[in-house]
């Protein structure tokens, strides 16, 4: 079964810290994708890669990095994390084809 | 300025009656809908698909319905099952562009009452 996996479930950092976030995909995926999922918002993207070392900046860009050194894996990164960053966090990848594979989702809360 | 509109925040439906889900979007262009649904604590599912060549899609209990004119696609639960109780998310995308991102509207949370 195809799989993309988020590091953690849950996360609770405190405000100013650099956070990370890991997403690992084992379906060979050229495409990968940083969302965030607020109530009466729904998922906005933050970053995505269309290839190793490629990162493009979504709609909701700031106060965020990426970084893609291998295929499989995507990582977000919060580089001064703050309590508006408080979110369900979700990746996704896609091969050229369509449609998502969606991890688990990474719920964060800063304190 | 949203291009993919989901008006009604939730929907409250009985079990065993059916359940219609809205979704509007404003561009043209968009060739290919998703609907994807989403637990609690959980990552969104992709539930089923539609074409711009088509007008109807159907998957078992879920079918897509999609009037290019009126720029307006629905997602169609028949029957309506206590499990289908989740968060449903639309979504559009370009695919006859090949650079693939979806825009996904605010989704609409359905609670399928026993």
């Amino acid at each position: 079964d195809v799989k993309v996996t988020q590091s953690s479930r849950y996360l609770v950092k405190r405000t100013g810290e650099k956070v990370f976030l890991e997403c690992v995909q084992d379906m060979d995926h050229e495409n990968m994708f940083w969302y965030r999922q607020d109530p009466g918002l729904g998922l906005r993207l933050i970053y995505f890669s269309y290839d190793v070392k490629m990162k493009e900046k979504g709609d909701i860009p700031e106060g965020y990095s990426v970084s893609r050194e291998k295929k499989e894996r995507f990582s977000l990164i919060l580089e001064s994390a703050s309590t508006n960053q408080t979110s369900m966090y979700l990746c996704a990848s896609s091969a050229l084809s369509l449609g998502y594979t969606f991890g688990s989702g990474t719920r964060l809360t800063v304190v | 300025d949203q291009q993919v509109k989901q008006n009604s925040p939730s929907l409250s439906v009985q079990e065993g009656r059916i359940s219609i889900l809205n979704c509007d979007y404003t561009n043209s262009m968009f060739d290919y809908f998703l609907w994807y649904k989403k637990y609690p604590a959980e990552g969104p599912t992709f539930l089923i698909s539609i074409s711009s060549i088509k007008d109807k899609n159907e998957d078992g209990r879920f079918t897509v319905f999609l009037n290019k004119s009126a720029k307006h696609l629905s997602l169609h639960i028949v029957p309506s099952q206590p499990g289908d109780s989740a968060v449903y998310f639309c979504a559009a995308s370009l695919a006859s562009g090949g650079s693939y991102i979806p825009t996904f509207g605010r989704g609409t949370s359905l609670i399928v009452h026993p």
